[in-house]
């Protein structure tokens, strides 16, 4: 099993619908984080946890939300999706130093 | 300015060829990644580095602090190679440890 998962995989979704990415993982880190990946700009940091209770906005946060519902559960929400959400989502988690990452396998959202 | 600038941005090459990518930074760093990103869209971690130089494989890393600048370094390159090679850089100030950079999209002709 992969040491972080996200759910789903793949999705197309409407203008205007909520939508829920899921992680989970098996490392046991307190850190996790949710990225957004553009063509040509980089993987962007949405939002970031540092523990259940601690949890932070990223750069481009706007438009996105983030339940923490267990140390090793942490999912994000698109309220209403719009077309220019549209990216492949990444999430992450670190040990305590910050500076080693694991990633999940990404997630191809698609707002039509 | 980005903090952390790769070069080039799309890099195509024979097999076999010597690839070099580049990584340049902006912000006092703990710590360099090189990071690989398949088709398929998976990140995995191929070498964190705080100074010198890393082998594995047939892959090298080197960073020098002094001049906040990191190279990857293929040898005898082959198709499987194909990917996008991203430079993260852990920084020393703020909260949001890991910037990145955007990436650097090499193909391997055969």
């Amino acid at each position: 099993d992969a040491d972080v998962t996200q759910t789903p995989r793949n999705r197309i979704t409407k203008t205007g619908k909520r939508i829920m990415l899921e992680c989970s993982q098996t490392k046991g880190h307190d850190r996790m984080y949710w990225y957004r990946q553009d063509p040509g700009l980089g993987l962007r940091l949405i939002y970031y946890s540092f523990d259940v209770k601690d949890i932070n906005k990223g750069e481009i946060s706007d438009g996105y939300s983030v339940s923490r519902q267990a140390q090793a559960k942490f999912s994000l929400s698109l309220e209403s999706a719009i077309p220019n959400q549209t990216a492949l989502y990444f999430c992450a988690t670190s040990d305590g130093t910050g500076l080693v990452a694991f990633f999940g396998q990404g997630t191809r959202l698609t707002v039509v | 300015k980005n903090e952390v600038e790769q070069s080039p941005q799309n890099l195509t090459a024979q097999e076999g060829e010597f690839i070099t990518i580049n990584c340049s930074y902006s912000v006092g760093i703990s710590a360099l990644h090189w990071l690989q990103q398949h088709p398929g869209g998976g990140i995995v971690s191929l070498f964190m580095l705080s100074s010198g130089k890393k082998k594995h494989g047939r892959l090298i890393a080197t960073i020098n602090i002094q001049e906040k600048h990191s190279s990857l370094h293929i040898t005898a390159s082959h198709p499987r190679d194909s990917a996008v090679y991203i430079c993260a850089v852990g920084r020393i100030q703020g909260a949001q440890k890991l910037v990145f950079g955007q990436g650097t999209r090499l193909t391997i002709n055969p």
